[in-house]
């Protein structure tokens, strides 16, 4: 019940596509989502986080869209650039607890 | 900016070896933690800590030691190096407080051959 379940593991998408990772948890005491962002070599960074209390949130050509009821949310990166080639990992926590549960992983290339 | 530093960045160790991975933060924040990260696994936490003194068991913390004597650093001890703890770790910090963001290090990549 403490699992984030990321899909897929990776994903090509050509420049100027949409590219779209999906993350399912299970626990419905989760209560914020955050999206990470890491490059080759380099430590994850947060890229964008959405509470329960929306259903979608949109920064630049980032945007998580989350569907409460069937316990899923997902990261949408529009026109989509070589330079968002990266892995992606999503994540979940709950109010009271310090731990974020991780997703494995998606890593994207983004063809030019 | 120095944010989460560690080193080394790379290293090679034997079987049998024990060695220090270094973690320090200039932030002030008193969360930090340890995770390793391998292909299709993602991030595992090893250890962590709420504040100076507290430590506190992870996901995988077997074969790994933790101490957190200061506020700003957070040393990852591997006590007797196993080929299982080939990974790249991870060391970061962040404020209490749910939904605050976390901050990475550069990451170390470990082999133990």
């Amino acid at each position: 019940q403490q699992q984030v379940k990321q899909s897929p593991q990776s994903l090509i998408v050509q420049k100027g596509g949409i590219s779209i990772i999906n993350c399912a948890y299970e626990n419905t005491a989760f209560d914020y989502f955050p999206w990470y962002q890491q490059f080759p070599g380099k430590g994850p960074a947060l890229l964008i986080a959405i509470r329960p209390d929306v259903s979608e949130k949109k920064e630049g050509r980032f945007t998580i869209s989350f569907n409460k009821s069937a316990k899923q949310f997902s990261l949408h990166i529009m026109d989509s650039q070589p330079g968002d080639s990266a892995t992606y990992f999503c994540a979940a926590s709950k109010n009271s607890n310090y731990q974020l549960i991780w997703g494995a992983g998606t890593k994207l290339i983004i063809k030019p | 900016n120095a944010g989460v530093t560690q080193t080394p960045k790379f290293q090679v160790l034997k079987t049998g070896q024990s060695m220090t991975l270094q973690c320090a933060q200039d932030m002030n924040h008193e969360y930090m933690s340890w995770y390793r990260q391998d292909p299709g696994m993602g991030l595992r936490l090893i250890h962590y800590s709420v504040g100076a003194g507290i430590t506190d068991q992870g996901e995988v913390p077997n074969g790994y030691n933790v101490s957190r004597s200061t506020t700003e650093d957070f040393p990852l001890r591997l006590l007797s190096a196993a080929p299982s703890q080939t990974s790249v770790y991870f060391c970061a910090s962040r404020k209490p407080g749910q939904g605050n963001t976390i901050y990475f290090g550069e990451g170390s990549w470990l082999t133990v051959v």
